[in-house]
């Protein structure tokens, strides 16, 4: 059973507007999230991450929001650029003060940034 | 530092024979990871080891799957024997410690078993 969702196997948007991907998880005990940036054939790189004490964390056109009582994150890119093309995963571990015990990933969500 | 270096990127070999999957993991990390990812599962964790021990391997699918790290610079997955099933994309991955926010990923072996 998955523990961490990506309901969305891809999202296409234009190129200037915000991108929203959504990550939905069952585990209470989560206590860390991240998201991670996938290109073809490399592997998965490390975008920005939220502890669970906070319900929102920015860098730069990065924004993740969390909300616990909801068990839902989600992750907004604005202004998007076509290099933001790519498939995002969500992440949650267990270890509060980051992945040291593993990550229990979504299976994905392909943006397609449209010029 | 180079990152986490994974040989070979593309691995074909017949059912039945064993593949071995290697991964040196970023210098002064004390986990490594073992990730597999597929169409149907997205990317699980197989393995990971802490200073070189192994510290949960409830991820690995059956008996034929095994993971060595003899030191903190290397780090082996093996499969024997290897079966269609096995083809996926195997990341390794590295995380400096506690505290960390961050692990960082190899570029995956791409493994088709035919």
């Amino acid at each position: 059973d998955q523990q961490v969702k990506q309901n969305s196997p891809s999202l296409s948007v234009q190129e200037g507007r915000i991108s929203i991907l959504n990550c939905d998880y069952t585990n209470s005990m989560f206590d860390y999230f991240l998201w991670y940036k996938k290109y073809p054939a490399e592997g998965p790189t490390f975008l920005i991450s939220i502890s669970s004490i906070k319900d929102k964390n920015e860098d730069g056109r990065f924004t993740v929001f969390l909300n616990k009582s909801a068990k839902h994150l989600s992750l907004h890119i604005v202004p998007s650029q076509p290099g933001d093309s790519a498939v995002y995963f969500c992440a949650a571990s267990l270890d509060s003060g980051g992945g040291a015990d593993g990550l229990t990933f979504g299976k994905g969500t392909h943006l397609i940034i449209q010029p | 530092d180079a990152g986490v270096i994974q040989s070979p990127r593309h691995e074909v070999t017949e059912m039945g024979q064993e593949v071995t999957l290697r991964c040196k993991p970023i210098s002064g990390h004390d986990y490594l990871f073992w990730y597999r990812q597929t169409m149907m599962r997205g990317l699980e964790l197989l393995i990971y080891f802490n200073n070189n021990v192994p510290i949960d391997d409830s991820g690995m699918p059956e008996d034929r799957f095994s993971a060595k790290m003899p030191n903190a610079s290397f780090s082996t997955l093996k499969i024997q024997p290897s079966e269609p099933r096995d083809s996926a994309v195997y990341f390794c991955a590295s995380l400096q410690g506690t505290g960390s926010t961050e692990a960082f990923f190899g570029q995956g072996t791409r493994l088709t078993v035919v």
